[in-house]
């Protein structure tokens, strides 16, 4: 078990570029989740994956932002156009369907847009 | 909805004096309560968590809590801290509904003194 992983770990882009980032999550859960968090404060829900389909989305996501999970493994999370006010902290966690569901997360993946 | 809040954003205290991290939640359907530890630089990790059962739950690190509902608190303690406590610690609330999603609170910053 080799954990969470999210890659790149840091991104710096232009205002207007697209960045993508990508989730490994623990191979046996089958629960991935999105969180985005800013400087000084909690992680925000984003979405979240049971297997391939996503499940919920927040409001938070807009229409630049999209996540994917085409075959239930990794995911990708997708920001189109991007604006100086995305920079933040992407975490991305997974859990099993099992129990009490506990996330497991990564260590992140922070973007700033210049 | 759910929602989390840590009244205190930084709480400074010398280093073996006993401590205490507040956290009070708000639903109307039952919840499963959690504690995470953030180090800079890294994700979430899981200092305990409140299922059921007993009210006094203890985790890693020689923390503890205790799930109070009349009051809806779930407030987190350690006797006696250390230096290497320094971190960001943050309260989150599952809800058990159709939805698998934790929501935080803002973080409360522990500075340890020596």
């Amino acid at each position: 078990d080799t954990g969470v992983s999210q890659d790149p770990r840091h991104k710096i882009t232009k205002r207007g570029q697209n960045v993508t980032f990508r989730c490994d999550p623990i191979s046996e859960h089958n629960r991935l989740y999105w969180y985005r968090q800013t400087l000084g404060q909690g992680p925000e829900f984003l979405t979240y994956f049971q297997n391939e389909a996503q499940l919920e989305k927040s409001r938070l996501l807009s229409d630049r932002f999209s996540a994917e999970r085409p075959k239930g493994s990794f995911s990708t999370l997708e920001i189109q156009r991007t604006e100086q006010g995305d920079s933040a902290m992407y975490l991305c966690a997974s859990s099993s369907d099992t129990g009490a569901n506990v996330l497991t997360f990564g260590a992140g993946s922070r973007l700033t847009v210049l | 909805a759910q929602s989390v809040t840590q009244l205190d954003s930084q709480v400074p205290v010398f280093e073996e004096a006993p401590v205490e991290l507040r956290c009070n939640y708000s639903s109307s359907v039952s919840v499963y309560l959690f504690w995470y530890v953030q180090y800079p630089n890294q994700g979430l990790q899981l200092l305990l968590k409140y299922l059921s059962g007993s009210t006094l739950v203890k985790g890693i690190n020689g923390f503890e809590a205790e799930f109070n509902k009349s009051q809806t608190s779930f407030h987190l303690r350690k006797p006696s801290v250390h230096i290497s406590d320094t971190a960001e610690y943050f309260c989150a609330v599952r809800a058990l509904d159709s939805s698998y999603k934790l929501i935080f609170g803002s973080g409360t910053r522990l500075l340890v003194r020596p």
